[in-house]
């Protein structure tokens, strides 16, 4: 299985700082990766996929990057509503799994 | 856009059965593969199962393999989790997912999910 491992597992910011999620895979997925947002109480939201995608209706504040192993979420500008934990997950080949979450909180 | 409500959760003991149901709307379900993923209290996301458009390919987490079964009425726009001699550690929410697009399988629409709760 492949396994799928963000850092930091919590970050502190604040609102306007510019923040970077790391997530890697334990072996090559190509570009087969997507970002979800999450917030206490609600289901996933959805993000990004193949890696750098961003889905209709989400801020381009939101950018994703990289390929093979090594993935990043950049949020630009942080805003109040970006404050919730974020999931990275690969869909290269069952099963699928996702990384342990980075909260996101308010330095 | 769509939408899909999970509903079925509830407390059930160590051993017994219970069935989840997904109900879409707003899109095409027939045309669209399936996943259900749970995530137990303050814990992370886990996938647990796939099923193809039609049916005719479905995938399980090793976790649940054996014990639990996904299926599909494309009749009635519902996608179902058939889940036996369960667990404590199958306590959680679970949610049915949909696939974005074929080729493509991230998850673009969530269901608010459902609470299953395993307790004697």
């Amino acid at each position: 299985d492949i396994q799928m491992t963000q850092s930091p597992s919590t970050l502190s910011a604040s609102v306007g700082d510019r923040v970077t999620i790391t997530c890697r895979a334990s072996q090559s997925i190509s570009s087969w990766l997507a970002w979800y947002q999450q917030k206490p109480g609600k289901a996933p939201k959805f993000l990004i996929y193949k890696a750098s995608s961003l889905e209709s209706g989400v801020p381009p504040r939101f950018s994703g990057s990289g390929s093979g192993t090594e993935f990043t979420l950049t949020i630009s500008s942080l805003q109040p509503d970006d404050f919730a934990t974020y999931y990275c997950q690969h869909y290269n080949s069952f099963p699928v799994t996702f990384g342990q979450g980075t909260k996101v909180e308010i330095k | 856009q769509g939408q899909l409500v999970e509903s079925g959760g509830g407390v059930v003991q160590p051993g017994r059965s219970l069935r989840l149901s997904c109900a879409a709307s707003g899109f095409i379900f027939s045309g669209y593969a399936m996943h259900w993923v749970r995530q137990a209290p303050g814990k992370g996301l886990e996938w647990v199962a796939f099923i193809s458009y039609d049916g005719s390919n479905i995938y399980y987490a090793d976790s649940v393999k054996g014990r639990f079964s996904i299926s599909r009425d494309n009749s009635k726009n519902t996608l179902y989790l058939q889940m036996n001699s369960l667990r404590t550690e199958d306590t959680a929410v679970y949610y049915c997912a949909r696939v974005y697009a074929p080729g493509n399988d991230a998850f673009d629409i969530w269901g608010l999910g459902t609470m299953v709760t395993v307790s004697s």
